[in-house]
């Protein structure tokens, strides 16, 4: 079966500290995709980065980076200098075909506190 | 502008009480879902739908009914609504290819079931 962990539940952080947010998955097959998305306070879903299973290159966004490593089935995100706009819940994901059906899996979240 | 509208944002309701959540997007997009937020478990698919006439049970389909008659709107029906169901519901379309296209959400409706 297929299934995103992301095991923090929440990080508290003082603002200009960098931080990692954690997202390991599981699934068996070759071809999938991952994605990261935003949940500020006001509520929205804000898609970050998308990432298919034959790229592990990483990407930097500004001062977002994500780091895919198909070896340990994981798909972390850091966020340098974070600020307190960063504060949000974030949620990592895991899209594809299983069964004959289409499939987009959330891991339960991990809410990130930015002090000031 | 690009966008999922959902409707109502909120509502709080009654065991048993029919109610319908509307979602409808501007951009074309062929595919649409459902999901339900809940603390601790994220977001889980209810219904998804490839294109008008097509639908397709997520995880956590029971209680719930979808119908896409036309390709821009997919409301989601609850027949008979009970307190489990109290839970933050989000809309999303994508364009084709969806399994490698992000979704786009609409803003969630809040339901209450007392």
């Amino acid at each position: 079966a297929q299934k995103v962990t992301q095991a923090q539940t929440e990080i508290s952080v003082v603002e200009k500290e960098d931080v990692t947010l954690d997202c390991v998955y599981e699934t068996r097959d070759t071809t999938y995709y991952l994605f990261w998305y935003k949940q500020p306070p006001s509520g929205e879903l804000v898609f970050l980065i998308r990432r298919n299973s034959f790229d592990e290159q990483n990407e930097i966004s500004g001062r977002y980076s994500w780091n895919f490593q198909k070896s340990t089935s994981s798909f972390n995100f850091t966020i340098t200098a974070s600020q307190v706009v960063d504060s949000a819940v974030y949620f990592c994901a895991l899209s594809g075909w299983w069964d004959s059906s289409y499939k987009l899996i959330f891991g339960s979240g991990t809410r990130l506190l930015v002090r000031p | 502008e690009a966008q999922v509208t959902q409707n109502p944002r909120y509502l709080i309701t009654v065991t048993g009480k029919k109610l319908t959540v509307t979602c409808s997007q501007n951009m074309n997009h062929e595919y649409m879902s459902w999901y339900r937020q809940d603390p601790g478990l994220g977001l889980r698919q209810i219904y998804y739908s490839m294109n008008v006439e097509v639908t397709d049970k997520g995880d956590v389909p029971e209680g719930y009914k979808v119908s896409r008659k036309e390709k821009r709107n997919f409301p989601l029906i609850l027949e008979s609504p009970s307190p489990n169901q109290t839970s933050l519901y989000f809309c999303a379309s994508s364009p084709p290819g969806v399994s490698n296209q992000p979704q786009h959400f609409g803003d969630g409706t809040r339901l209450s079931i007392l």
